[in-house]
């Protein structure tokens, strides 16, 4: 059974266009994550979520909107796509920060846009 | 605020080498906590350890290990006699203890020659 799981795996879209991603953890976990991965590699973190609220917003520019239906789902919708959002994001979940638990990935979402 | 420095941008080495990924990290937290993450080339992000602050204890895990210095705020990772299936982007990460945000390192490339 997948863990963390996204969807789609790729997404290719022109720009202007508004998208989403979709994450879905079966942990049990708490806390979810978006991160975004740069064409050098670089991950930085953008959101966390911990049952369903808001805890972490790292200056991500307010075309990207998490939103989080139940704590197993963290959803990620981008309006206005630019180039500069092609990338590959990816969702995270862990158990919680009190239980100092490693955080664990999805698969990705390869985001191109044209 | 904290920093995680992987000064190896890529290391290449042939079959059955022994290498070593440094990580050196930077903070003023009392309480912290140091992770390793494996992405290959399908891209997905593997945990690999997980070290807090207090457990200076290295570790080995088969083919790896992992040696904590808080004297030198290192956290270094070897593999010894290397595989092509080794070849991966190996990632240092960084949380504060109590904040649920992970500060990753750059990243160093791997890559096992036959």
């Amino acid at each position: 059974d997948t863990a963390v799981s996204q969807t789609p795996k790729y997404l290719v879209t022109q720009m202007g266009n508004d998208k989403s991603i979709k994450c879905e953890q079966n942990l049990g976990h708490d806390t979810m994550y978006w991160y975004k991965q740069d064409s050098k590699k670089f991950l930085k973190i953008m959101f966390s979520y911990n049952n369903k609220e808001l805890i972490i917003n790292e200056t991500v520019p307010n075309r990207f909107s998490p939103k989080s239906p139940d704590k197993a789902h963290l959803n990620l919708h981008i309006n206005s796509l630019e180039l500069g959002d092609s990338a590959v994001y990816f969702c995270a979940s862990s158990p919680g920060v009190t239980l100092n638990n490693e955080q664990f990935f999805g698969p990705g979402t390869r985001l191109t846009v044209l | 605020a904290q920093k995680v420095t992987q000064a190896q941008t890529e290391i290449s080495v042939v079959e059955k080498e022994d290498v070593t990924l440094d990580c050196v990290y930077e903070t003023r937290d009392t309480t912290y906590y140091l992770f390793w993450y494996k992405q290959p080339p399908s891209g997905e992000l593997v945990f690999l350890i997980r070290r807090n602050s207090f457990d200076e204890q290295n570790e080995i895990s088969g083919r790896y290990s992992w040696n904590f210095q808080k004297s030198t705020s290192s956290f270094n990772f070897t593999i010894t006699a290397s595989q092509v299936v080794d070849s991966a982007v190996y990632f240092c990460a960084y949380r504060q203890g109590g904040s649920e945000k992970l500060v990753f390192g750059k990243g160093t490339k791997l890559t096992v020659n036959p």
